[in-house]
């Protein structure tokens, strides 16, 4: 089935520590993109990437970093310098050519605990 | 900068009720305006996408209209279930390929 898998679904993780969120699709979009969802807010671009080897910064991205080397994976880093990184992580994908429907397909996310 | 706003936040209405959910834009210059329904804990599911060049869509019991020059869209849901019971986002993409999402609708439909 085509799709975007997101792991872990549920990650705890100690104040100081850096953990990764994995973001993989197999639809052969172009674009991939990470957003965060907290309680009462809406969501927020934190990076986003048009072509492989190439991402940009969203609203958000202080305190978190990405990486683009195949243009099936795009996993987020959030690191110790994110002073309030609890919060659910969504990751995102769709064709980027404005030729197509530019329709967005998310995957399921993932909820980051700080303890 | 684009913003979107969603009226209401919340929604509670008995079953087999129609309804509609509204979305408003401040910058018309968009590209496609597309409906998402969370349910808790889960990512979006795509319900519709509209280009800018049209006027509305429709899956099964739902539809969706857009009017760029005013800026908005609704989502009307025909005969509701309760099942369709979720949070209901639209988003914008506008200037520089880039989504701007709306804060949501929660709806509630009572048996």
């Amino acid at each position: 089935d085509g799709g975007i898998t997101q792991s872990p679904k549920y990650l705890f993780r100690k104040e100081g520590q850096n953990v990764t969120l994995s973001c993989e699709q197999n639809l052969n979009h172009d674009a991939m993109y990470w957003y965060r969802q907290d309680p009462g807010q809406g969501l927020r671009l934190i990076y986003y990437s048009q072509i492989v080897n190439d991402f940009q910064k969203g609203d958000i991205a202080e305190g978190y970093s990405v990486s683009r080397e195949k243009k099936e994976s795009f996993p987020l880093t959030v690191t110790s310098a994110q002073k309030n990184p609890t919060a659910f992580y969504l990751c995102a994908s769709t064709w980027d050519s404005l030729i197509y429907t530019g329709e967005l397909f998310f995957g399921e996310g993932s909820r980051l605990t700080v303890l | 900068k684009q913003e979107v706003t969603q009226i209401p936040a919340a929604l509670s209405v008995p079953e087999g009720e129609n309804l509609v959910l509204n979305c408003s834009f401040t910058d018309s210059a968009i590209y496609n305006l597309q409906w998402f329904r969370q349910d808790p804990g889960k990512g979006l599911t795509s319900l519709l996408l509209i280009q800018s060049s049209q006027r509305e869509q429709t899956s099964g019991r739902l539809n969706a209209s857009l009017d760029k020059s005013s800026g908005r869209s609704t989502l009307y849901i025909a005969a509701s279930q309760p099942g369709d019971s979720a949070t209901y986002l639209c988003a914008v993409r506008g200037a520089g390929n880039m989504l701007t999402f709306g804060g949501g609708t929660r709806l509630m439909v009572k048996p």
